[in-house]
């Protein structure tokens, strides 16, 4: 079984705060991918990050940076400066590949309000 | 290079009636998948194609839902004898086999039904 837990229902920032959104998953398989999705209020899934679970090296793309523990079965997702425009839902999502299944198990959220 | 595109966008039906969706993905993916989104959840996976064939089902899609890819390219889901519970968001997504993109799912807008 599969399951991605955040914790964090909804978080309220101002902007230029830095805001760390939290992704917690369980899974069986040794090879897996995770994801992070955004979905804006426009209601369309953005796709932002796929991570290998081979590769725990953290990424950075602008002001977004992404945190994979292994050990902590963690893949957090950092807004440094945020803006507005980074209000959305924020999903994380998992897929084993063991079986050679195609499914995103997906967390149910976060919302985040960035005030001005 | 346009995104997945899904018909309609809202869909009111009563309870008893019978209703069908279409996805039109990327023109060059050869994956496709269907998932169903309710109101503070993540999506959850229904089913999937690759190229004509269905790979995938979850235990979600009860024998009232089909869906079809006729020919390796747009999608149909059909919901018959709708229910109250199937009020949701159905999503669309597709997907490429490239070696370095495993995985990466770009979604549509959806299609919100309700069903009263």
């Amino acid at each position: 079984a599969q399951k991605v837990t955040q914790a964090q229902t909804e978080i309220s920032v101002v902007e230029k705060e830095d805001v760390t959104l939290d992704c917690v998953y369980e899974t069986r398989d040794t090879t897996y991918y995770l994801f992070w999705y955004k979905q804006p209020p426009s209601g369309e899934l953005v796709f932002l990050i796929r991570r290998n679970s081979f590769d725990e090296q953290n990424e950075i793309s602008g002001r977004y940076s992404w945190n994979f523990q292994k050990s902590t079965s963690s893949f957090n997702f950092t807004i440094t400066a945020s803006q507005v425009v980074d209000s959305a839902v924020y999903f994380c999502a998992l897929r084993g590949m063991d079986t050679g299944r195609r499914a995103l198990t997906f967390g149910s959220g976060t919302r985040l309000q960035v005030q001005p | 290079d346009t995104g997945v595109s899904q018909n309609p966008r809202h869909k009111i039906t009563k309870r008893g009636q019978n209703v069908t969706f279409r996805c039109d993905p990327i023109s060059e993916h050869n994956r496709l998948y269907w998932y169903r989104q309710t109101l503070g959840q993540g999506p959850e996976f229904l089913t999937y194609f690759q190229n004509e064939a269905q790979l995938e089902k979850s235990r979600l899609l009860s024998d009232r839902f089909s869906a079809e890819r006729p020919k390796g390219s747009f999608s149909t889901l059909e919901i018959q004898r709708t229910e109250q519970g199937d009020s949701a968001m159905y999503l669309c997504a597709s997907s490429l086999a490239t070696i370095g993109r495993e995985g990466e799912q770009y979604f549509g807008p959806g299609t919100r039904l309700t069903v009263t």
